[in-house]
């Protein structure tokens, strides 16, 4: 099964603070995203990556950077983090990015807090 | 990407088989139905996708209409861990983007 793990279920911030959620994934998998989801709004997603140093913003990346050293680990980064980032934030991978069977593995979510 | 529509909520009893309807009338061609749940506090889990097939996997069977403007998930068994919010997704082959809508949130009871 593929496994994807978050550093951290819960987090607790202040504002301006600098912000690291850690994603790792375990099934070789080329393509990893960051979402973040809040009420009303579903799922947003903030970054991808299709490669090792590779990426793309997504819809909603103002505020926000990632960073892809090796192929299993994706981090997003919060340069300073502001109370409209309190949300939960979701990482992702799957083995294709188009296709037939280009399904997408969820971790358990970070819930930030930002104060 | 084609918009879906389900119903905001339902129950079921333990052990009986779940129908979750979703509503997919602008589907294209090449969109796919995805269908994933989200149990409380947890992130989305994939349960099962297809295109105009019947398709069956161990977790539950998804049912597409003929004419693929409409598609039923079933949960054959469901039991108390399978509350949770359901949602259907119309994907095109073509897009690594998902668009999750509001989702059935299910809940079966003891």
């Amino acid at each position: 099964d593929v496994k994807v793990t978050q550093s951290s279920r819960y987090l607790v911030k202040r504002t301006g603070e600098k912000v690291f959620l850690e994603c790792v994934q375990d099934m070789d998998h080329e393509n990893m995203f960051w979402y973040r989801q809040d009420p009303g709004l579903g799922l947003r997603l903030i970054y991808f990556s299709y490669d090792v140093k590779m990426k793309e913003k997504g819809d909603i990346p103002e505020g926000y950077s990632v960073s892809r050293e090796k192929k299993e680990r994706f981090s997003l980064i919060l340069e300073s983090a502001s109370t409209n980032q309190t949300s939960m934030y979701l990482c992702a991978s799957s083995l294709y990015i188009t296709g037939t069977n280009n399904e997408q593995f969820f971790g358990p979510g970070t819930r930030l807090t930002v104060l | 990407d084609a918009k879906t529509t389900q119903p905001p909520s339902m129950d079921c009893a333990e052990g009986r088989a779940a129908n979750l309807p979703c509503n997919h009338s602008t589907i294209s061609g090449n969109e796919y139905v995805y269908w994933y749940r989200q149990i409380h506090s947890q992130g989305p889990q994939y349960i099962i996708h297809g295109l105009k097939n019947n398709e069956t996997n161990e977790m539950a069977s998804l049912i597409i209409t003929e004419d693929r403007k409409s598609s039923t998930l079933i949960l054959p068994h469901a039991t108390l861990r399978d509350t949770a919010v359901y949602y259907c997704i119309v994907r095109s082959s073509g897009t690594y983007k998902y668009i999750f809508g509001t989702g059935t949130r299910l809940k079966v009871l003891a």
